[in-house]
């Protein structure tokens, strides 16, 4: 069936970096862009931006810029999500989810990113 | 950026009650809204895209309606498993928006 699939709960400290995975099964990869949504501690949904998986570009949301970085490994079918020089505003569960003509349809399970010292 | 803005913020309800929860988007969307439920350490779920179209295996209890700016989410006959969060979205302009949420819960 179509799903995502992310990694495990990570815990970092300041400073750090970490890459969260997505990988998608059941449908094609490049067809359909994916999207990174953070949910902050009892907070609502906030888009972070998305990637094109056919042409590589992404476009990040205003607060997302810098350190954040969207990838991907069609070989794989697989997204990435890669925060670097870690704080701790940053603790929060994260999304990917993906987009066609229906809003977005499919999302992963979620993974929690944690930064304390 | 486009703000949207759910009504109320939380709502208690019973079983079998008709709910009705609101979405006001600070410029004209068009009918680029979505409405997902979220569950306690869960992903949202679409229920509603395009403002009225029900996603596939979402029960015809949930509906959408709604243009421009104003737009509704009801529940016709509330179910115990619909006791959750629910968030609006726009995805007519960039950057793409949610709506704060709206609890809903047991009365």
């Amino acid at each position: 069936q179509v799903q995502l699939v992310q990694s495990g709960s990570e815990l970092k400290k300041p400073g750090a970096s970490v890459k969260v995975s997505c990988k998608a099964s059941g449908y094609s990869f490049t067809s359909y862009v994916m999207n990174w949504v953070r949910q902050a501690p009892g907070q609502g949904l906030e888009w972070m931006g998305w990637i094109n998986t056919n042409t590589g570009n992404p476009t990040y949301a205003q607060g997302f810029t810098g350190r954040f970085v969207f990838s991907f490994d069609t070989s794989v079918s697989t997204a990435y999500l890669q925060i670097n020089s870690l704080k701790a505003e940053d603790s929060a569960v994260y999304y990917c989810a993906r987009y066609g003509d229906m809003a977005f349809d499919i999302w992963g399970q979620g993974t929690m990113v944690t930064v304390s010292s | 950026d486009i703000q949207m803005t759910q009504s109320p913020s939380t709502l208690s309800a019973s079983v079998g009650d008709r709910v009705t929860i609101t979405c006001r988007a600070s410029q004209s969307i068009g009918t680029w809204l979505a409405w997902y439920q979220q569950k306690p350490g869960k992903a949202p779920k679409l229920l509603i895209y395009k403002a009225s179209s029900l996603e596939s295996g979402v029960p015809s209890r949930f509906s959408g309606s709604g243009s421009w700016t104003e737009f509704t989410l009801t529940i016709s006959s509330l179910q115990p498993d619909d006791f959750a969060t629910y968030y609006c979205q726009q995805y007519s302009n960039y950057p793409w928006t949610f709506g704060q949420g709206t609890k809903v819960d047991i009365k």
